[in-house]
């Protein structure tokens, strides 16, 4: 089974900090994807991967930056966390293109004081 | 780009069907999916159909499409508390995409 694997589930961390994010898939999958998830907006796209050391901007980029250096890895940096990046963020990974079957992992949830 | 479009919330008693409807706009979309979210967890594939179907049965799921009206549905038979959730559509469009669009979700709440 595909497994998708977040480092964190839960961090608190206080505005200005720098955040990492990390995300682990055992599949081989070409295709990673970072999302956040907010009651009543769903999910939104934060970035995407579709190789190593390619990153592809979402629909909310701004304030996110990602780094794949490995195939398996994905991570997702908040350079200086503030209070409206509190949320779930959700990491994901799928296998070639035309697909939306996508690998969820567990989610880590961010809250910034 | 797609857009996909879910009422937010619907509850229903245990031992009904529940159906969930969901309805898209880009014709072309090749795959439509349904997601299920338990509490506390990532999103897990529940089903999907292929555009040239029109109906696909897995146990107590069934999805409809109608394409002409650009409307997916996702039928639960005989609804238990364990499938109090959130219910994910989303499409992608042919011709080479990576990324899926996702609906915003329906809270499922099955009450005894």
């Amino acid at each position: 089974d595909v497994k998708v694997t977040q480092s964190s589930r839960y961090l608190v961390k206080r505005t200005g900090e720098k955040v990492f994010l990390e995300c682990v898939q055992d599949m081989d999958h070409e295709n990673m994807f970072w999302y956040r998830q907010d009651p009543g907006l769903g999910l939104r796209l934060i970035y995407f991967s579709y190789d190593v050391k390619m990153k592809e901007k979402g629909d909310i980029p701004e304030g996110y930056s990602v780094s794949r250096e490995k195939k398996e890895r994905f991570s997702l940096i908040l350079e200086s966390a503030s209070t409206n990046q509190t949320s779930m963020y959700l990491c994901a990974s799928s296998v070639g293109q035309n697909t939306g079957e996508l690998f969820f992992g567990e989610g880590s949830r961010l809250t910034v004081l | 780009g797609e857009d996909v479009e879910q009422s937010l919330f619907l509850s229903v008693r245990e031992g009904d069907s529940s159906v969930i409807n969901c309805t898209y706009t880009d014709s072309s979309s090749t795959y439509l999916y349904w997601y299920k979210q338990e509490p506390g967890a990532g999103l897990q594939l529940l089903t999907y159909i292929f555009s040239n179907m029109d109906m696909k049965q897995d146990q107590r799921l069934t999805v409809l499409l109608n394409k002409k009206d650009k409307h997916l549905s996702l039928r639960i038979a005989d609804t238990q508390t364990g499938d109090s959730a959130i219910y994910f559509c989303a499409g992608i469009q042919g011709g080479g995409s990576y990324i899926p669009t996702f609906g915003r979700g329906t809270s499922l709440i099955v009450h005894p």
